[in-house]
């Protein structure tokens, strides 16, 4: 299994709107709809911020939103805020194992 | 509140073996799969394996195949990983994943705060 594609990074300013893309295959990101977005600070573990493509764990603000168009998974931060800064990991099923994305690194500049 | 807290990591030399432990507690552990996520030093995220409640594998990872082995014990609320023939590129954290479903969920819900295996000579 080759690791979802996202990009090395994205920044925006405080109050402003990025996105960050996940791209797989029709075996992983386009044939389920189990993509799931995890938030790692630095030194910490990873927690979840989206799951079955647009789902919010209860907690998680909803300036955070998920979608998908066919292999490509994306997730939205609105209104961005410093402690959005994080490296961003897209994670998803796929039939008998789990791929996650390269991971993205948001930067709130 | 749900923890995880994973022990046995270790400095070990190439070829040799480990486990890894996972002490759950704060849910019902027998009534959840439960997984290993792996993160080398600066690198991205890497499954492992996972297991359904009753200790059916849902799979390893290719680059583990064959010289890792997952287990639970659910009396004891524990989850293992058994490493055989480490080589470098075992090299990572390990952290112990509660998945939300008893079989194979589609995310991870809870991580554990990850105990570090280096190999090297």
């Amino acid at each position: 299994q080759s690791a979802l594609t996202q990009p090395r990074s994205v920044s925006g300013s405080p109050g402003q709107s990025v996105t960050i893309s996940c791209t797989g295959t029709s075996s992983d990101v386009g044939g389920h709809n189990y993509a799931s977005w995890y938030q790692q600070h630095p030194g910490k573990a990873p927690k979840v911020m989206i799951y079955d493509v647009s789902k919010r764990p209860s907690g998680v603000p909803d300036r955070f939103s998920g979608s998908k168009s066919g292999n490509t998974a994306s997730l939205t931060i609105s209104g961005l805020q410093a402690e959005d800064e994080a490296d961003y990991y897209c994670c998803s099923y796929a039939g008998s194992s789990y791929v996650f994305g390269t991971g993205t690194k948001v930067t709130v500049v | 509140e749900v923890q995880l807290v994973e022990s046995g990591g270790d400095l070990v030399q190439p070829g040799r073996s480990l486990r890894l432990s996972c002490a759950a507690s704060g849910f019902t552990f027998g009534n959840y799969a439960m997984h290993w996520v792996r993160q080398a030093p600066g690198k991205g995220l890497e499954w492992v394996s996972g297991l359904t409640w009753n200790s059916a594998t849902l799979g390893y990872a290719d680059s583990v195949k064959g010289r890792f082995a997952i287990s639970r014990d659910n009396a004891k609320n524990s989850l293992y990983l058994q490493m055989n023939g480490l080589s470098a590129e075992d090299t990572a954290f390990y952290y112990c994943v509660k998945d939300p479903e008893s079989v194979a969920g589609s995310h991870f819900d809870s991580w554990g705060q990850g105990t570090l295996v280096t190999v090297s000579s």
